[in-house]
């Protein structure tokens, strides 16, 4: 059973469109997150949710726009889709914002493609 | 500013070898650090989480270590294998709130 699970896993279309990914945890977890990963690999933080509210905007552009419909998912909607926008983005939840034991739990990502 | 810096980045060794992978964080005020393992095209694993009042944490074939004072942590792999070719990630809370910091990963080979 997938903790952390996200869809869809590859998602390839032209420049300009909307898109969505969805992201779903079974955990009970409290804490939400978005990470992108560019094509160096290196991970950056671009949304964090606690409880369904924002609480860290990582000066991501507002073309990305998170939605939590409950604790249990975050996704991820994307206007206006840029080249630079291809990424592997990835979901991931925590049982708090901090502290101690704040283990982090990953989904298996989304391959995006702007073509 | 939390910078998290992985040395080496790559690492390509004979199967049986005993490995230290090494990750250097610039602010000490950190509650835990995580090391996670990400197989190519595939999502990140969580292999161990290291709390900040801990010297060290092990699992299995792997053990890792965490100077707080020195902004150093390492994870050791024993006996490597094959399928422990991956990228290892190392990452901190800054402050201990909201969000990861990770350093660049190290690429490791095991050729059998």
């Amino acid at each position: 059973d997938t903790a952390v699970s996200q869809t869809p896993k590859y998602l390839v279309t032209q420049m300009g469109n909307d898109k969505s990914i969805k992201c779903e945890q079974n955990l009970g977890h409290d804490t939400m997150y978005w990470y992108k990963q560019d094509s160096k690999k290196f991970l950056k933080i671009m949304f964090s949710y606690n409880n369904k509210e924002l609480i860290i905007n990582e000066t991501v552009p507002n073309r990305f726009s998170p939605k939590s419909p409950d604790k249990a998912h975050l996704n991820l909607h994307i206007n206006s889709l840029e080249l630079g926008d291809s990424a592997v983005y990835f979901c991931a939840s925590s049982p708090r914002t901090g502290g101690l034991n704040t283990e982090a739990f990953f989904g298996q990502g989304t391959r995006l493609t702007v073509v | 500013k939390q910078e998290v810096t992985q040395i080496p980045a790559a690492l390509s060794v004979p199967e049986g070898e005993n490995l230290v992978l090494n990750c250097s964080f610039t602010d000490s005020a950190i509650y835990n650090l995580q090391w996670f393992r990400q197989d190519p095209g595939k999502g990140l694993t969580s292999l161990l989480l290291i709390q900040s009042s801990q010297r060290e944490q092990t699992s299995g074939r792997l053990n890792a270590s965490l100077d707080k004072s020195s902004g150093r942590s390492t994870l050791y792999i024993a006996a490597s294998q094959p399928g422990d070719s991956a990228t290892y990630l190392c990452a901190v809370p800054p402050g201990g709130y909201n969000k990861l910091i990770f350093g660049a990963g190290t690429r490791l080979a095991v050729h059998p």
